[in-house]
């Protein structure tokens, strides 16, 4: 069964909006991280973001926040003030609890200058 | 900043041979992993190392794949006779799990990547 979900494969956004790149996922754990992992034309996976399953806040990192809604079972990525570097494909990834990542098929965003 | 290396970036091999790719993680993480991401797909988790064995693996990785730390700092992904399914970046990631909340929050740090082509 698939556990993480991307549902956008692609997303477009204006240079210095706004983006939220969704992600659902699916566990029965009490204990789990959720991430997300930025990867560049380039090829290399850059993380962004961590979100525990315990974590009362939403995560920030600079320009990137993570929405987490426990309830409905999200963890979206939002990139403010979108500059022409984000272009890449943007992977959601969980971790229950001792088991490894798994991850979502990904989004491409594209930024339009 | 400490990074996760791996080489080389580019292998080309003949369909039918044997490959080894080579991984250093970095110094004091102490869980190992290997994934798969076939051109325009999805990151496919392969195997998970710990202490000197093998974690978890998936389905993907059947007796065609083995993995070893032969010394104190690499950590390798051997395949034995490649078939062109296995055509593949192939991703080297370790992670430290001392300190609190070892259980789940500590990210993976990737290295750069292999591309395997098989001709």
């Amino acid at each position: 069964a698939q556990k993480i979900t991307q549902t956008q494969p692609g997303m477009f956004v204006q240079e210095k909006e706004a983006v939220t790149l969704d992600c659902t996922y699916d566990t029965s754990d009490q204990s789990y991280g959720l991430f997300w992992y930025k990867q560049p034309s380039s090829g290399e996976m850059i993380f962004l973001i961590y979100q525990g399953s315990y974590d009362e806040q939403n995560a920030t990192e600079g320009r990137y926040s993570l929405n987490f809604q426990k309830a409905r079972k999200s963890a979206n990525l939002v990139i403010s003030a979108s500059q022409l570097g984000d272009s890449a494909m943007y992977f959601c990834a969980m971790r229950e609890g001792w088991n490894d990542m798994r991850f979502g098929a990904g989004t491409r965003l594209t930024v339009k200058p | 900043e400490p990074e996760v290396t791996q080489t080389p970036s580019h292998q080309v091999t003949q369909m039918g041979q044997e490959v080894i790719l080579r991984c250093v993680p970095i110094s004091n993480h102490l869980y190992f992993y290997w994934y798969r991401q076939i051109l325009g797909q999805k990151v496919e988790f392969l195997v998970s190392f710990y202490n000197n064995e093998i974690s978890e693996k998936s389905e993907i990785f059947d007796d065609q794949f083995s993995v070893e730390r032969p010394d104190g700092s690499n950590f390798t992904l051997k395949i034995r006779s490649t078939k062109l399914e296995d055509s593949a970046m192939y991703f080297c990631a370790s992670r430290d799990v001392t300190g609190q909340g070892a259980r789940s929050n500590q990210p993976q740090h990737f290295g750069d990547g292999t591309r395997l082509s098989i001709l």
